[in-house]
């Protein structure tokens, strides 16, 4: 109940295209949806966050759509790039608690050809 | 640059012996985390430390343990090394460890430890 599934689990897509990289989850008192972005070599970084009052983020090319009732979270990054090459990782926590952690999902590594 | 230091950046080891990784987080945050990273387990949450005390605590072995000093960096220690604890240990800070609407967290570099 605690796991975060995510696919697929690499991606390619022409550059300009849309990347999409899917996210689901079963325990409900999750309440807090980051996407992390890592690039080899380098710790993840917070991309975009969401959190389940509202269905869609928007943050440039980024996009978080949240789903409550199916319980499912997907990243859109639109006009993909090739900087945009990296691995992504969706996550969820139940915010609001002492002890809160957050569950990553196994990540997606996406190359974006030119 | 995320502000969260890590050292060592590289560490080369044998199996059965003992090491610490070491940990600064960003200037102001009190919350630690310790994540593993291997190929085939992704990003695996270890333990969390807030203000010096454990918080959380995830799938860390008994031959792990972890400590967060009086000045908030923070230590890691992995002992009775095996073939299979060769991953890329993160340490992560946040200044809000109740998963407020600070919670991000900013990873550092990482270690990458092997074990041979």
């Amino acid at each position: 109940q605690q796991q975060v599934k995510q696919s697929p689990q690499s991606l390619i897509v022409q550059k300009g295209g849309i990347s999409i990289i899917n996210c689901a989850y079963e325990n409900t008192a999750f309440d807090y949806f980051p996407w992390y972005q890592q690039f080899p070599g380098k710790g993840p970084a917070l991309l975009i966050a969401i959190r389940p009052d509202v269905s869609e983020k928007k943050e440039g090319r980024f996009t978080i759509s949240f789903n409550k009732s199916a319980k499912q979270f997907s990243l859109h990054i639109m006009d993909s790039q090739p900087g945009d090459s990296a691995t992504y990782f969706c996550a969820a926590s139940a915010g609001y608690s002492s002890a809160s952690k957050i569950i990553f999902g196994s990540g997606t590594r996406l190359s974006i050809r030119p | 640059d995320s502000g969260v230091t890590q050292t060592p950046k590289h560490l080369i080891t044998a199996t059965g012996q003992r090491v610490t990784l070491r940990c600064s987080p960003r200037s102001g945050d009190l919350s630690v985390y310790w994540y593993q990273q291997s190929l085939d387990q992704g990003l695996q949450f270890l333990i969390q430390y807030y203000n010096g005390e454990e918080r959380a605590k995830g799938n860390i072995l008994e031959r792990f343990s972890a400590q967060q000093f009086p000045d908030l960096h923070s230590e890691l220690n992995l002992s009775s090394l095996e073939l299979g604890d060769s991953a890329l240990y993160f340490c992560a800070s946040s200044v809000d460890p109740a998963g407020g609407p600070s919670d991000t967290q900013y990873f550092g570099p990482g270690t990458r430890l092997t074990v041979l």
